[in-house]
């Protein structure tokens, strides 16, 4: 089993909706959780960052973490085309440890 | 402009053949990083350094080295490259609290 799961995807919604993307994970020592966006030919891009659990919100962007249920969350409220990316979630058990990516999930945005 | 810089952007090389792809950082940051992205397995840490002279393995650390002589520069070395580290290779680096974090634009490197 991988510390690290997530939905592969390809995930389509039209512009406007709402966006969920979630990661389940193994290791109850993680404190850290992290969502990055990739672009195709690009390298990763930090989206959020967040310590130990409960919500934090930064423009359109929303990430969650439920601890008890090793489960983490991004929503994208207001979905636009430029959205359209790979959205990888990562955590770690500390700042300075090693950091375990899930595998990623294909978002596209339809016009 | 915050950067973290790769060379080469593309390499093909030969089964065997030392090769080094060198990375490097503008921000000072104390934490950098390799990872190799392959298809349907996301990205994958190789090693990381926590400060100079300081690195330790991640998940997939078999095959290679990195050094830490400088806090800028954290350089990968493939001494014997093999057909099975053909991928896609990001450096990256971040601050301490890890709320900084940067990659560099990738190396795609083939092993033939």
């Amino acid at each position: 089993q991988k510390e690290v799961e997530q939905d592969p995807g390809p995930l389509s919604v039209p512009e406007g909706a709402i966006v969920s993307l979630n990661c389940t994970y193994s290791n109850s020592a993680f404190q850290y959780f992290m969502w990055y966006r990739q672009y195709s030919r690009k390298g990763p891009e930090l989206l959020m960052y967040t310590y130990s659990s409960g919500n934090k919100e930064d423009g359109r962007f929303t990430a969650q973490v439920d601890k008890s249920s090793k489960y983490i969350s991004l929503f994208i409220r207001d979905s636009q085309p430029s959205d359209s990316a790979t959205y990888l979630c990562a955590m770690s058990e500390s700042s300075a440890s090693k950091i375990i990516f899930g595998s990623g999930t294909r978002l596209s945005i339809r016009p | 402009e915050a950067q973290v810089t790769q060379n080469p952007r593309y390499l093909i090389t030969v089964t065997g053949k030392k090769l080094t792809v060198t990375c490097s950082q503008n921000m000072n940051h104390e934490y950098m990083s390799w990872y190799r992205q392959d298809p349907g397995l996301g990205l994958r840490q190789i090693y990381y350094s926590m400060n100079v002279e300081v690195t330790d393995k991640g998940d997939v650390p078999e095959g290679y080295k990195v050094s830490r002589k400088e806090k800028r520069n954290f350089p990968l070395i493939l001494e014997s490259p093999s057909p099975n580290q053909t991928s896609l290779y990001f450096c990256a680096s971040k601050s301490r609290g890890g709320e900084t974090q940067y990659f560099g634009p990738g190396t795609r490197l083939l092993v033939l």
